[in-house]
Protein backbone atom coordinates (compact mmCIF):
# COMPACT_ATOMS: atom_id res chain seq x y z
CA UNK A 1 0.00 0.00 0.00
CA UNK A 2 1.00 3.38 0.27
CA UNK A 3 3.41 5.29 2.17
CA UNK A 4 3.74 8.85 2.80
CA UNK A 5 6.29 10.51 4.85
CA UNK A 6 6.30 13.75 5.91
CA UNK A 7 9.07 16.17 7.61
CA UNK A 8 9.96 18.44 9.79
CA UNK A 9 7.39 17.12 12.69
CA UNK A 10 8.13 20.64 14.16
CA UNK A 11 9.20 23.59 12.44
CA UNK A 12 9.23 26.80 14.28
CA UNK A 13 9.52 30.24 12.68
CA UNK A 14 9.38 33.70 13.00
CA UNK A 15 6.38 35.90 12.06
CA UNK A 16 7.58 37.12 8.20
CA UNK A 17 9.39 34.18 7.37
CA UNK A 18 8.92 31.32 5.11
CA UNK A 19 7.85 27.88 5.92
CA UNK A 20 8.00 24.76 4.08
CA UNK A 21 6.99 21.12 5.01
CA UNK A 22 7.89 18.15 2.65
CA UNK A 23 6.30 15.11 2.19
CA UNK A 24 7.34 11.62 -0.05
CA UNK A 25 5.31 9.04 -1.08
CA UNK A 26 6.03 5.57 -2.11
CA UNK A 27 2.87 4.38 -4.20
CA UNK A 28 3.24 5.45 -8.30
CA UNK A 29 -0.10 5.15 -8.79
CA UNK A 30 -1.00 8.17 -6.78
CA UNK A 31 -2.85 11.11 -8.06
CA UNK A 32 -3.93 13.52 -5.66
CA UNK A 33 -2.51 15.41 -3.44
CA UNK A 34 -4.17 16.94 -0.68
CA UNK A 35 -3.41 19.20 2.23
CA UNK A 36 -4.98 19.92 5.53
CA UNK A 37 -4.93 22.26 8.57
CA UNK A 38 -5.76 21.19 11.76
CA UNK A 39 -5.94 24.20 14.24
CA UNK A 40 -5.72 23.23 18.15
CA UNK A 41 -8.87 21.44 19.33
CA UNK A 42 -10.67 21.53 15.64
CA UNK A 43 -11.09 19.47 12.75
CA UNK A 44 -8.80 19.08 10.12
CA UNK A 45 -9.72 21.11 6.55
CA UNK A 46 -8.54 21.40 3.10
CA UNK A 47 -5.90 24.07 2.64
CA UNK A 48 -4.63 23.16 -0.96
CA UNK A 49 -4.75 19.89 -3.16
CA UNK A 50 -2.87 19.32 -6.38
CA UNK A 51 -3.00 16.68 -9.03
CA UNK A 52 -0.33 14.66 -10.62
CA UNK A 53 -1.20 16.39 -13.92
CA UNK A 54 0.23 19.55 -12.65
CA UNK A 55 3.69 20.54 -11.51
CA UNK A 56 2.85 23.95 -8.98
CA UNK A 57 -0.05 25.46 -7.63
CA UNK A 58 -0.67 28.51 -5.72
CA UNK A 59 -3.32 29.96 -3.67
CA UNK A 60 -2.63 33.90 -2.24
CA UNK A 61 0.30 33.06 0.12
CA UNK A 62 0.39 28.89 0.16
CA UNK A 63 1.42 27.07 -3.09
CA UNK A 64 2.37 23.47 -3.08
CA UNK A 65 4.78 21.89 -5.69
CA UNK A 66 4.83 18.08 -7.12
CA UNK A 67 7.96 16.13 -8.22
CA UNK A 68 6.26 13.11 -9.89
CA UNK A 69 9.95 11.51 -10.77
CA UNK A 70 10.95 11.63 -7.12
CA UNK A 71 7.67 11.09 -5.41
CA UNK A 72 7.94 14.29 -3.25
CA UNK A 73 5.24 17.11 -2.73
CA UNK A 74 5.87 20.06 -0.73
CA UNK A 75 3.72 22.61 0.60
CA UNK A 76 5.25 26.60 1.11
CA UNK A 77 4.00 29.02 3.10
CA UNK A 78 5.41 32.94 2.59
CA UNK A 79 4.83 36.07 4.84
CA UNK A 80 3.67 33.52 7.48
CA UNK A 81 1.13 35.20 10.43
CA UNK A 82 0.46 33.40 13.72
CA UNK A 83 -2.72 32.69 12.31
CA UNK A 84 -0.61 29.80 10.47
CA UNK A 85 0.11 27.93 13.63
CA UNK A 86 -1.56 24.65 13.35
CA UNK A 87 -0.37 20.92 12.42
CA UNK A 88 -0.46 20.52 8.49
CA UNK A 89 -1.26 17.14 7.21
CA UNK A 90 -0.24 15.50 3.67
CA UNK A 91 -2.15 13.07 2.04
CA UNK A 92 -1.89 10.86 -1.62
CA UNK A 93 -4.39 9.01 -2.86
CA UNK A 94 -5.52 7.43 -6.26
CA UNK A 95 -8.37 7.71 -8.24
CA UNK A 96 -8.75 3.66 -8.16
CA UNK A 97 -9.15 3.42 -4.08
CA UNK A 98 -9.78 6.72 -3.40
CA UNK A 99 -8.57 6.11 0.28
CA UNK A 100 -5.80 9.03 1.10
CA UNK A 101 -2.83 8.12 3.54
CA UNK A 102 -1.91 10.72 5.34
CA UNK A 103 1.62 11.47 6.59
CA UNK A 104 2.01 12.06 10.29
CA UNK A 105 2.01 15.93 10.57
CA UNK A 106 4.18 18.75 10.64
CA UNK A 107 3.55 21.03 14.16
CA UNK A 108 3.73 24.60 12.35
CA UNK A 109 4.73 27.30 14.99
CA UNK A 110 5.06 31.12 13.62
CA UNK A 111 5.99 33.43 16.78
CA UNK A 112 5.27 36.98 16.53
CA UNK B 1 -25.31 22.91 4.81
CA UNK B 2 -24.40 22.23 8.14
CA UNK B 3 -21.22 20.23 6.76
CA UNK B 4 -20.57 16.69 8.53
CA UNK B 5 -22.27 16.44 11.87
CA UNK B 6 -20.49 13.83 14.77
CA UNK B 7 -22.41 12.93 18.58
CA UNK B 8 -21.55 12.93 20.88
CA UNK B 9 -18.62 15.84 20.71
CA UNK B 10 -17.11 14.70 24.05
CA UNK B 11 -17.84 10.97 25.70
CA UNK B 12 -16.39 9.61 29.11
CA UNK B 13 -16.94 5.91 30.08
CA UNK B 14 -15.90 3.62 32.27
CA UNK B 15 -13.46 0.47 30.65
CA UNK B 16 -15.79 -2.36 29.67
CA UNK B 17 -18.55 -0.28 28.68
CA UNK B 18 -19.98 -0.26 25.00
CA UNK B 19 -19.92 3.25 23.34
CA UNK B 20 -21.74 4.50 20.29
CA UNK B 21 -20.37 7.30 17.98
CA UNK B 22 -22.84 9.08 15.31
CA UNK B 23 -22.26 10.97 12.37
CA UNK B 24 -24.24 12.59 9.67
CA UNK B 25 -22.17 12.98 5.97
CA UNK B 26 -23.09 16.07 4.02
CA UNK B 27 -25.95 15.30 1.58
CA UNK B 28 -25.04 14.12 -1.47
CA UNK B 29 -21.75 12.84 -0.53
CA UNK B 30 -20.93 9.32 -1.36
CA UNK B 31 -18.14 8.26 0.62
CA UNK B 32 -17.70 8.35 4.66
CA UNK B 33 -14.22 7.63 6.77
CA UNK B 34 -14.15 6.58 9.90
CA UNK B 35 -10.23 8.12 11.43
CA UNK B 36 -8.73 7.67 14.84
CA UNK B 37 -6.15 10.47 16.15
CA UNK B 38 -3.86 10.06 18.84
CA UNK B 39 -0.61 11.92 19.83
CA UNK B 40 1.16 8.80 18.97
CA UNK B 41 -0.08 7.31 15.87
CA UNK B 42 -1.46 10.61 14.16
CA UNK B 43 -4.39 10.17 12.19
CA UNK B 44 -5.55 6.75 11.60
CA UNK B 45 -7.98 5.33 8.78
CA UNK B 46 -10.57 2.88 10.58
CA UNK B 47 -13.30 2.24 7.98
CA UNK B 48 -13.95 3.74 4.86
CA UNK B 49 -17.65 3.64 2.96
CA UNK B 50 -18.46 4.02 -0.84
CA UNK B 51 -22.49 4.58 -1.08
CA UNK B 52 -23.21 2.58 2.62
CA UNK B 53 -21.22 -0.39 1.46
CA UNK B 54 -17.94 -0.76 3.92
CA UNK B 55 -14.85 -0.77 0.92
CA UNK B 56 -11.81 -0.93 3.40
CA UNK B 57 -12.02 -2.04 6.98
CA UNK B 58 -8.55 -3.16 7.39
CA UNK B 59 -7.79 -0.40 9.59
CA UNK B 60 -10.33 -1.27 12.14
CA UNK B 61 -7.98 -2.13 15.49
CA UNK B 62 -9.74 -5.32 16.89
CA UNK B 63 -13.23 -7.20 16.51
CA UNK B 64 -14.14 -4.74 19.67
CA UNK B 65 -14.63 -2.07 16.76
CA UNK B 66 -17.26 -2.47 14.35
CA UNK B 67 -18.99 0.50 12.03
CA UNK B 68 -22.05 0.13 10.37
CA UNK B 69 -23.63 2.90 7.58
CA UNK B 70 -27.44 1.30 7.18
CA UNK B 71 -27.88 4.60 5.21
CA UNK B 72 -26.56 7.38 2.90
CA UNK B 73 -27.16 10.03 6.11
CA UNK B 74 -25.79 8.22 8.80
CA UNK B 75 -23.37 6.24 10.19
CA UNK B 76 -22.05 4.58 13.48
CA UNK B 77 -18.85 3.71 14.79
CA UNK B 78 -19.67 1.14 17.98
CA UNK B 79 -16.55 -0.26 20.75
CA UNK B 80 -17.87 -2.76 22.85
CA UNK B 81 -16.19 -3.42 25.15
CA UNK B 82 -14.36 0.10 25.71
CA UNK B 83 -10.91 -0.28 26.73
CA UNK B 84 -8.70 2.95 28.45
CA UNK B 85 -6.53 2.40 24.85
CA UNK B 86 -9.73 3.54 22.89
CA UNK B 87 -8.86 6.90 24.13
CA UNK B 88 -8.80 9.33 21.35
CA UNK B 89 -10.39 11.78 18.83
CA UNK B 90 -12.34 9.81 16.48
CA UNK B 91 -13.44 11.83 13.39
CA UNK B 92 -15.68 10.89 10.65
CA UNK B 93 -15.22 12.58 7.34
CA UNK B 94 -17.16 12.47 4.09
CA UNK B 95 -16.66 13.48 0.86
CA UNK B 96 -17.93 13.30 -3.19
CA UNK B 97 -16.09 10.45 -4.99
CA UNK B 98 -15.35 11.87 -8.48
CA UNK B 99 -12.30 10.58 -10.98
CA UNK B 100 -10.67 14.22 -10.25
CA UNK B 101 -10.63 14.95 -6.80
CA UNK B 102 -11.66 13.15 -3.67
CA UNK B 103 -11.94 16.03 -1.69
CA UNK B 104 -12.82 15.01 2.48
CA UNK B 105 -14.87 17.32 4.77
CA UNK B 106 -14.04 16.19 8.24
CA UNK B 107 -17.21 16.60 11.26
CA UNK B 108 -15.52 18.49 14.42
CA UNK B 109 -14.65 15.20 15.53
CA UNK B 110 -15.77 12.86 19.28
CA UNK B 111 -13.23 13.12 22.15
CA UNK B 112 -13.31 9.81 23.88
CA UNK B 113 -12.08 9.27 27.07
CA UNK B 114 -11.81 5.66 28.78
CA UNK B 115 -11.40 5.48 32.52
Amino acid sequence: GENVEQHPSTLSVQEGDSAVIKCTYSDSASNYFPWYKQELGKRPQLIIDIRSNVGEKKDQRIAVTLNKTAKHFSLHITETQPEDSAVYFCAASNAGSYIPTFGRGTSLIVHP
Amino acid sequence: DAGVIQSPRHEVTEMGQEVTLRCKPISGHNSLFWYRQTMMRGLELLIYFNNNVPIDDSGMPEDRFSAKMPNASFSTLKIQPSEPRDSAVYFCASSYRTGQRNEQYFGPGTRLTVT
